[in-house]
């Protein structure tokens, strides 16, 4: 079975460009998160999706970053125009819909974007 | 405040020695707990993870980590190191009423031969 995949591993774009991050999870996860480390602190939650709705979009920073999950299935998320402080490996990850609270995520290998 | 903090941000260590790698929480995030591994250009993979029960975990590739509500704990360790183990490491914790992880700022294992 595939894990979650993420595209593209690496991108260096300009500061003003736009970047578009992909992200496919494990076929038949309902829930999708997107999460960010800045280089050197912690990983920090953007935001969630259970199908194509957002549950929670309380970690995104402001309204430069757009995420999408059309069709419940792969998600997208750009950014636009593109800022220094947006450097960061960008992380997707995927879980089951659970009737407990413990169901485990799994993690994409992540996306470094670097904004000169 | 929701948060996990972890104490260490680099930890060398010679081969086939013990490692401890610590991990603190916060009240709000203590309901279930759980420590990732990032090896390099790899994705995070759960090491292992606490919901209830029995405080003492055991995990994948000989890990395991205590729950100490008392001193709001969660450390991780291994009572032999291998070279594979250098990786970075990631304690997180969540509540019941949310679905998304509150990261520690991670925790780089060097093993050394």
């Amino acid at each position: 079975e595939a894990g979650v995949t993420q595209f593209p591993s690496h991108s260096v774009i300009e500061k003003g460009q736009t970047v578009t991050l992909r992200c496919d999870p494990i076929s038949g996860h309902d829930n999708l998160y997107w999460y960010r480390r800045v280089m050197g602190k912690e990983i920090k939650f953007l935001l969630h999706f259970v199908k194509e709705s957002k549950q929670d979009e309380s970690g995104m920073p402001n309204n430069r970053f757009l995420a999408e999950r059309t069709g419940g299935t792969y998600s997208t998320l750009k950014v636009q125009p593109a800022e220094l402080e947006d450097s960061g490996v960008y992380f997707c990850a995927s879980s089951q819909v659970y009737r407990g609270r413990g169901t485990e995520a799994f993690f994409g290998q992540g996306t470094r974007l670097t904004v000169v | 405040a929701q948060s996990v903090t972890q104490l260490d941000s680099q930890v060398p260590v010679f081969e086939e020695a013990p490692v401890e790698l610590r991990c603190n929480y916060s009240s709000s995030v203590s309901v279930y707990l759980f420590w990732y591994v990032q090896y390099p250009n790899q994705g995070l993979q759960l090491l292992l993870k606490y919901l209830s029960g029995s405080t003492l975990v055991k995990g994948i590739n000989g890990f395991e980590a205590e729950f100490n509500k008392s001193q709001t704990s969660f450390h991780l360790r291994k009572p032999s190191v291998h070279i594979s183990d250098t990786a970075e490491y990631f304690c997180a914790g969540r509540s019941y009423n949310t679905d998304k992880l509150i990261f520690g700022t991670g925790t780089r294992l060097q093993v050394f031969p």
